[in-house]
C-alpha cells in the first residue's frame, strides 16, 4: 500500500494566488517524521520542513505554511501569494522508526505559477 | 558544514557500457547513504541503502549494484547499461532521522 500520497499531480496557478498541496501518509509507527522537498528545473531537492509525530503544531516559514493534523493523516503545504519561482515539483516524504527511518516519498506535486 | 558532491552532472552511455557514478559526503561521520532513481514520471525511486562501510542493502532488483568502499563514499555501478537504466539518480545522505540532504544529481541518457 502507497504510505505517502499526493493526489494532485500537476497545479497551475496565477502569481499571487495562494495554493495547498496535499499530503496523505500512512503509518503504524507513533513515531515517524514528515518531510517536505522543493525539486526546481535544476533537478536537486532542497529541503523545507521536517516534522516530528509528536509535533502538531503548524509552522509557518515566510510564505510558506504547513498544517499537521494525525486525526487524518495529512501534512498539508500552502504557499501564499505564490511566485513564478515557487515553479516546481514538491515532495512528500515520511520515515518510519519502524523502518529505520528510511525515506518513501510521494509522487510529486508540479507546481506551475503563471507570471 | 556538510556537502555531498555528486559527479558526473550527465552522462550519455551506449547500451551494454558500464556505468560508474560516484558520491561522497564531507563533514559527517557514519551517514546513511542512498542512491535513488527519477524516472520520467517524476516518483523517486530507492535503488539502495547503506548504514554502514560494506553493508548495502536493495530495493530494487535489477542490473545495477551499489558499494561503500568509504564511510563517506557510496558508489553506483553497472556492468552493462539498458535503455531502462536512463534518468535522473540522486545521491542522499542522513544521520537519524534528521532530514535527507541530496546531491545535485547525475542526468543518465542511454542510447
Amino acid at each position: 500500500a502507497q504510505k505517502v500520497t499526493q493526489a494532485q499531480t500537476e497545479i497551475s496557478v496565477v502569481e499571487k494566488e495562494d495554493v495547498t498541496l496535499d499530503c496523505v501518509y500512512e503509518t503504524r509507527d507513533t513515531t515517524y517524521y514528515l518531510f517536505w522537498y522543493k525539486q526546481p528545473p535544476s533537478g536537486e531537492l532542497v529541503f523545507l520542513i521536517r516534522r516530528n509525530s509528536f509535533d502538531e503544531q503548524n509552522e509557518i516559514s515566510g510564505r510558506y505554511s504547513w498544517n499537521f493534523q494525525k486525526s487524518t493523516s495529512s501534512f498539508n503545504f500552502t504557499i501564499t501569494a505564490s511566485q513564478v519561482v515557487d515553479s516546481a515539483v514538491y515532495f512528500c516524504a515520511l520515515s518510519e522508526q519502524g523502518g529505520s527511518y528510511i525515506p518513501t516519498f510521494g509522487r510529486g506535486t508540479s507546481l506551475i505559477v503563471h507570471p | 558544514s556538510q556537502t555531498i558532491h555528486q559527479w558526473p552532472a550527465t552522462l550519455v552511455q551506449p547500451v551494454g557500457s558500464p556505468l560508474s557514478l560516484e558520491c561522497t559526503v564531507e563533514g559527517t561521520s557514519n551517514p546513511n547513504l542512498y542512491w535513488y532513481r527519477q524516472a520520467a514520471g517524476r516518483g523517486l525511486q530507492l535503488l539502495f541503502y547503506s548504514v554502514g562501510i560494506g553493508q548495502i542493502s536493495s530495493e530494487v532488483p535489477q542490473n545495477l549494484s551499489a558499494s561503500r568502499p568509504q564511510d563517506r563514499q557510496f558508489i553506483l555501478s553497472s556492468k552493462k547499461l539498458l535503455l531502462s537504466d536512463s534518468g535522473f539518480y540522486l545521491c542522499a545522505w542522513s544521520v537519524g532521522s534528521y532530514g535527507y540532504t541530496f546531491g545535485s544529481g547525475t542526468r543518465l541518457t542511454v542510447v
